[in-house]
């Protein structure tokens, strides 16, 4: 199985800050690679598909890049909106896993 | 538009088997899989298993391996997950969710094993 890791696991950052996200698989999954938000008591949102391609509708401030086996999500002007928590996920090959999750707060 | 609705939140017992199901409306049914993804409070997305609602293929984590079963009735555009042997650690939130790129979520079923 290809197992995800996430770090942080989680971050606190001000309102208009650049947040990065970093996202390690542990085999090269070229660019099966999706990035969700969740945030509490809902389900999860597909924000960036295929490791860069932003989902319509979503703002352009979340940018999504990487290859291979790293990967990361920069949000580059945090708004209070974006409180989450936000999982990497490939499906490269079954089964499909996901990442741990990072949650982001406001500092 | 498109959307998935699950089944209401179930409490069971320790042995049983819970069936939740996710009726597709707004697009055509058989041309998109379904996944199974379950949540425990406080835990992370754990990948249970995927079908072809066309072809009615499946594929399930190692896991949940001859305790899970996902079937489908094209006719009311509708996938089931089956989950026997429930054990108090199954209890979390099933969601179903369209295709590989997970776009579209059903709001997720609670299922409570307890006795």
């Amino acid at each position: 199985d290809i197992q995800m890791t996430q770090s942080p696991s989680s971050l606190s950052a001000s309102v208009g800050d650049r947040v990065t996200i970093t996202c390690q698989a542990s085999h090269d999954i070229s660019g099966y690679l999706n990035w969700y938000q969740q945030k509490p008591g809902q389900a999860p949102k597909l924000l960036i598909y295929d490791v860069s391609d932003l989902v319509t509708g979503v703002p352009s401030r979340f940018r999504g890049s990487g290859s291979g086996t790293a990967f990361s999500i920069t949000i580059s002007s945090l708004q209070p909106e974006d409180i989450a928590t936000y999982y990497c996920q490939q499906y490269h090959s079954l089964p499909f896993t996901f990442g741990p999750g990072t949650k982001v707060d406001i500092k | 538009q498109v959307q998935l609705v699950q089944s209401g939140a179930e409490v069971k017992k320790p042995g049983a088997s819970v069936k939740v199901s996710c009726k597709a409306s707004g697009y055509t049914f058989t041309s998109y899989d379904i996944n199974w993804v379950r949540q425990a409070t406080g835990q992370g997305l754990e990948w249970m298993g995927w079908m072809n609602p066309n072809s009615g293929n499946t594929g399930y984590a190692q896991k949940f391996q001859g305790r899970v079963t996902i079937t489908r009735n094209t006719s009311i555009s509708t996938a089931y997950m089956e989950l026997s042997s429930l054990r108090s650690e199954d209890t979390a939130v099933y969601y179903c969710a369209r295709d590989r790129e997970m776009d579209v979520w059903g709001k997720g079923t609670t299922v409570t094993v307890s006795s």
